[in-house]
């Protein structure tokens, strides 16, 4: 079975700093890994994917996510945060091998600080 | 591009009611549809798979009587929430993903929400 872990609930971050949200995952065969962020009644936009090639990838908004296979992780970062990042980010892995479906992490709040 | 648009946004209604809710890829073929329900503060409940032009595939737990799922084309999928209860009330959304294109992610809608009286 494969899941996704996001440990921390919420991430405070003070405008202009860089801002790190943590994704670990686990699947049986080779993953392939998504960020999504969610605004307050909104359904969730995507914002980037790690499928193979280069571990680190980059997204809309600024974004990037550095995949870890050793580790297991991909976390998402970003080099300076702006209060508009404020939201709820959801990581996802789905199994390359053959159909699967995408298990969503259970989210973490992130909140930008003036 | 890959935009999936879901109506309506928000439903009041009285318990007992059937309430429909349509989702809508724009600008591709969604061979599949998803529906998930989102509680407060939680992460998206997967509810059913639905493949164009076959029946959905529904998750553990759910009530597929209750929760009435037809993709009869490549663009529309609906959920029909049937005899709709207060403890129906939630957030839902649905996304949508190209199978005919390979890593593809899934494209969201806004999400409905559903509030019943």
């Amino acid at each position: 079975a494969q899941s996704v872990a996001q440990p921390e609930d919420q991430v405070n971050v003070a405008e202009g700093n860089p801002l790190t949200v943590k994704c670990t995952y686990s699947v049986s065969g080779n993953p392939y890994l998504f960020w999504y962020v969610q605004y307050p009644n909104r359904g969730l936009q995507f914002l980037l994917k790690y499928i193979t090639g280069d571990n680190l990838v980059k997204g809309s908004y600024g974004f990037e996510a550095e995949f870890n296979k050793s580790q297991t992780s991909f976390h998402l970062k970003k080099p300076s945060a702006l209060v508009s990042d404020s939201a709820l980010y959801f990581c996802a892995v789905r199994d390359s091998g053959g159909y699967q479906k995408v298990t969503f992490g259970i989210g973490t709040k992130l909140q930008v600080i003036p | 591009g890959a935009v999936v648009s879901q109506h309506p946004s928000w439903v009041i209604c009285k318990s007992g009611t059937s309430v429909k809710i349509e989702c809508r890829s724009l600008d591709f073929q969604a061979t599949t549809m998803f529906w998930y329900r989102q509680f407060p503060k939680q992460s998206l409940m997967l509810m059913a798979t639905s493949n164009e032009g076959s029946k959905a595939t529904y998750e553990q737990g759910v009530e597929k009587d209750k929760f009435l799922i037809n993709h009869a084309s490549l663009t529309l999928s609906t959920l029909t929430v049937t005899s709709a209860h207060p403890e129906d009330s939630s957030f839902y959304i649905c996304s949508a993903r190209d199978e005919a294109v390979s890593n593809q992610p899934q494209h969201f809608g806004d999400g409905t929400r559903l509030s019943i009286l």
